[in-house]
């Protein structure tokens, strides 16, 4: 049962343009999303974060959108940097879950060409 | 400020020995949670620990255990170790008591059952 789904494997830009990672959720018990950037032999690392009382949530290059009605948020990099390139987890808490519990999607291999 | 230490960053175990894998929270963090990331999946869910207890666990079953100590500190247990145990393991810690912040993770430990 995969609550937090990432449906593309991968994704390839140019370095300048803007760079959009895609993440669907299931259930509606979460109230907190957050964007993880994880790089290889790396713990993740966090990047930006939503919560659900907000549609977007702005930092330098990233922008977090949520449309709660849909289920989904998306991670917007422009521009895109050769050094963005990593997996990008997408992440959900639900208060009610207690803590911190995350659950986390299958990731978004990004990759930034020169 | 340091961050969140994990030890050994490899090890490698023989089919039905125990693994013992250590993780140090950030100073100030009280809650730390254990994520298993085997090949190819996201971030699986484990173990959540907070002021020495266990307070959440995943799907996973009892062999996998552990504990937090009076300084936050936790090891993660795995007992009778199977072949699909080979994953990355990672801790993350966080703040308690105000839900929805950031957890923060360490550079994991990469478990190997031969």
């Amino acid at each position: 049962d995969q609550q937090v789904k990432q449906n593309s494997p991968s994704l390839s830009v140019q370095e300048g343009r803007i760079s959009i990672l895609n993440c669907d959720y299931t259930n509606s018990m979460f109230d907190y999303f957050l964007w993880y950037k994880k790089y290889p032999a790396e713990g993740p690392t966090f990047l930006i974060s939503i919560s659900s009382i907000k549609d977007k949530n702005e930092d330098g290059r990233f922008t977090v959108f949520l449309n709660k009605s849909a289920k989904h948020l998306s991670l917007h990099i422009v521009p895109s940097q050769p050094g963005d390139s990593a997996v990008y987890f997408c992440a959900a808490s639900a208060i009610t879950g207690g803590g911190n519990k995350l659950t986390f999607g299958t990731g978004t291999q990004l990759k930034v060409e020169l | 400020e340091a961050g969140v230490t994990q030890s050994p960053t490899h090890l490698i175990k023989t089919r039905g020995q125990q693994a013992t894998l250590r993780c140090s929270p950030i100073s100030g963090h009280t809650s730390v949670y254990w994520y298993q990331q085997a090949l190819g999946l996201g971030l699986q869910f484990l173990l959540w620990y907070d002021e020495g207890e266990e307070r959440n666990r995943g799907n996973f079953p009892p062999r996998f255990s552990g504990r937090q100590f009076p300084n936050y500190s936790s090891e993660l247990n795995v007992n009778a170790l199977e072949l699909e145990d080979s994953a990355l393991y990672l801790c993350a810690s966080s703040f308690t008591g105000t839900v929805n912040t950031e957890a923060f993770f360490g550079q994991g430990t990469r478990l190997t059952v031969v």
